[in-house]
């Protein structure tokens, strides 16, 4: 059973615009949320986190927004430039349990000049 | 430069062989991880490890078998009980100084031919 889903498989946005990549999770023990960003026949680099005592936590372009009663993530990306193109990853963990980060299947966006 | 190194970048497997994907990291991290991606499939967790001599099984660890005899080093064997091998593996490690975000290395490409 998915833990963390990305819904959409693919995102195409206009070069300026805003993007945003949702998430969604089933475990209510999550308390911490991460998202990554991969190019292609590359390892992911982290991006910007959130933990479950904040909604919102902004880090220039992106802002990462939680809504915990819905199990609800999403990050925003405005705006959007060429080199944000990837594949994002939402993931998630239980701090308390020291387990590993779960990951959803991830979105790609592309982003068309 | 502190980081994660995997090796080797590409390697190419006859049916029947074992292989082992090296990696090493030097960010004085406890933790570290392996992970498997596939297309569409994101990123599945074979094994971890959250001290020297210590390893748990993830979720995909089949045909797969691990060793921690150092802090730096993570090496994982892909056996020839794998039924699928051919995937992009990535390696990550977490340390007390990262918090709750884990870094990955660059992966390693694994063929079957």
């Amino acid at each position: 059973d998915q833990q963390v889903k990305q819904n959409s498989p693919s995102l195409s946005v206009q070069e300026g615009r805003i993007s945003i990549l949702n998430c969604d999770y089933t475990n209510s023990m999550f308390d911490y949320f991460l998202w990554y960003k991969k190019y292609p026949a590359e390892g992911p680099t982290f991006l910007i986190s959130i933990s479950s005592i904040k909604d919102k936590n902004e880090d220039g372009r992106f802002t990462v927004f939680l809504n915990k009663s819905a199990k609800h993530l999403s990050l925003h990306i405005v705006p959007s430039q060429p080199g944000d193109s990837a594949v994002y990853f939402c993931a998630a963990r239980i701090r308390s349990g020291n387990t590993p980060l779960v990951f959803g299947k991830g979105t790609r966006l592309s982003v068309i000049a | 430069d502190g980081g994660i190194t995997q090796s080797p970048k590409y390697l190419f497997r006859k049916e029947g062989q074992n292989v082992t994907l090296s990696c090493e990291q030097n960010l004085n991290h406890d933790a570290m991880y392996w992970y498997r991606q596939d297309p569409g499939q994101g990123l599945r967790l074979i094994y971890y490890s959250q001290i020297v001599n210590d390893f748990q099984k993830g979720d995909i660890a089949e045909g797969y078998s691990v060793s921690r005899e150092k802090k730096e080093s993570f090496p994982l064997t892909v056996t020839s009980a794998q039924k699928n091998p051919t995937a992009f593996y990535l390696c990550a490690s977490r340390g007390v100084a990262s918090g709750n975000t884990i870094y990955f290395g660059e992966g390693s490409w694994l063929t079957v031919v």
